[in-house]
C-alpha cells in the first residue's frame, strides 16, 4: 500500500516562494498521478494541479497558472509543489494525493499525504 | 470549470438515523463522481468512487448513487464515528472540482 509523507510546516513572508515535498513509499510511483489540493482554514478543497511522474508534464488549475510548479523525481519517488509570489490568501494546508487509476491525470484520490501547513505572514 | 453544489451545508442527526447528502453538477458528468470524508485535522478519505462503488475497507452503511448531474450519498445508520465533513468531487473535466462540503453533527 502506497504511503505519502509530506514535508513539515512552513512560515513564509509575502512575495516569497515555498516548496513542499511528498515522498511515496510502499508501491509504484511513476505511473500514478500525484495531485496537489489545498484547504484554506475553515474552507473547502481546491485542486491546484497534478503530474504523472513517468510523463513529467504537469497540468495546472488556471487560477494558479504561472505561480505554481509541480515536479516529480522518479529516482526518489518524490513529488514537489512550488508556489511563488505568496500572499496571505495562500495560507492553507497543502495536501498531495494519488490518483487511483494508472496513467490517469485525474480520478479518485485514494491516498493522501498528511498535509503541510503553509502560513504566509509578514 | 464544473461547479459542484452540495446540500445541505450542515446537518444534525441522531445515532442510527439515515442521512442523505446531495450533490449537483453544473453539467453532465456521467458517473465521474467521488465522495470523501474528512475529520478535523485529518486528510480526506475516499469513501465512494465512480458514484456508487464502495472503496475497499469502507463500511457498507455508506453508499452512493446517481449519474448525469444529480448524485446522492447515504449513511444508512449514523454512527458516532461518522461525524465529519463530506465532500463530493467530479473528475469528468479538468480541473477536478469539489463541492463546498457538508458538515455532519450528532444531535
Amino acid at each position: 500500500q502506497v504511503q505519502l509523507v509530506q514535508s513539515g510546516a512552513e512560515v513564509k513572508k509575502p512575495g516569497s516562494s515555498v516548496k513542499v515535498s511528498c515522498k511515496a513509499s510502499g508501491g509504484t510511483f511513476s505511473s500514478y498521478a500525484i495531485s496537489w489540493v489545498r484547504q484554506a482554514p475553515g474552507q473547502g478543497l481546491e485542486w491546484m494541479g497534478g503530474i504523472i511522474p513517468i510523463f513529467g508534464t504537469a497540468n495546472y488549475a488556471q487560477k494558479f497558472q504561472g505561480r505554481v510548479t509541480i515536479t516529480a523525481d522518479e529516482s526518489t519517488s518524490t513529488a514537489y509543489m512550488e508556489l511563488s509570489s505568496l500572499r496571505s490568501e495562500d495560507t492553507a494546508v497543502y495536501y498531495c494525493a494519488k490518483a487511483s487509476g494508472e496513467m490517469a491525470t485525474i480520478g479518485a484520490f485514494d491516498i493522501w499525504g498528511q498535509g503541510t501547513m503553509v502560513t504566509v505572514s509578514s | 470549470d464544473i461547479q459542484m453544489t452540495q446540500s445541505p451545508s450542515s446537518l444534525s442527526a441522531s445515532v442510527g438515523d439515515r442521512v442523505t447528502i446531495t450533490c449537483q453538477a453544473s453539467q453532465d458528468i456521467s458517473n465521474y463522481l467521488n465522495w470523501y470524508q474528512q475529520k478535523p485535522g485529518k486528510a480526506p478519505k475516499l469513501l465512494i468512487y465512480d458514484a456508487s462503488n464502495l472503496e475497499t475497507g469502507v463500511p457498507s452503511r455508506f453508499s452512493g448513487s446517481g449519474s448525469g448531474t444529480d448524485f446522492t450519498f447515504t449513511i444508512s445508520s449514523l454512527q458516532p464515528e461518522d461525524i465529519a465533513t463530506y465532500y463530493c468531487q467530479q473528475y469528468d473535466n479538468l480541473p477536478p472540482t469539489f463541492g463546498q462540503g457538508t458538515k455532519l453533527e450528532i444531535k
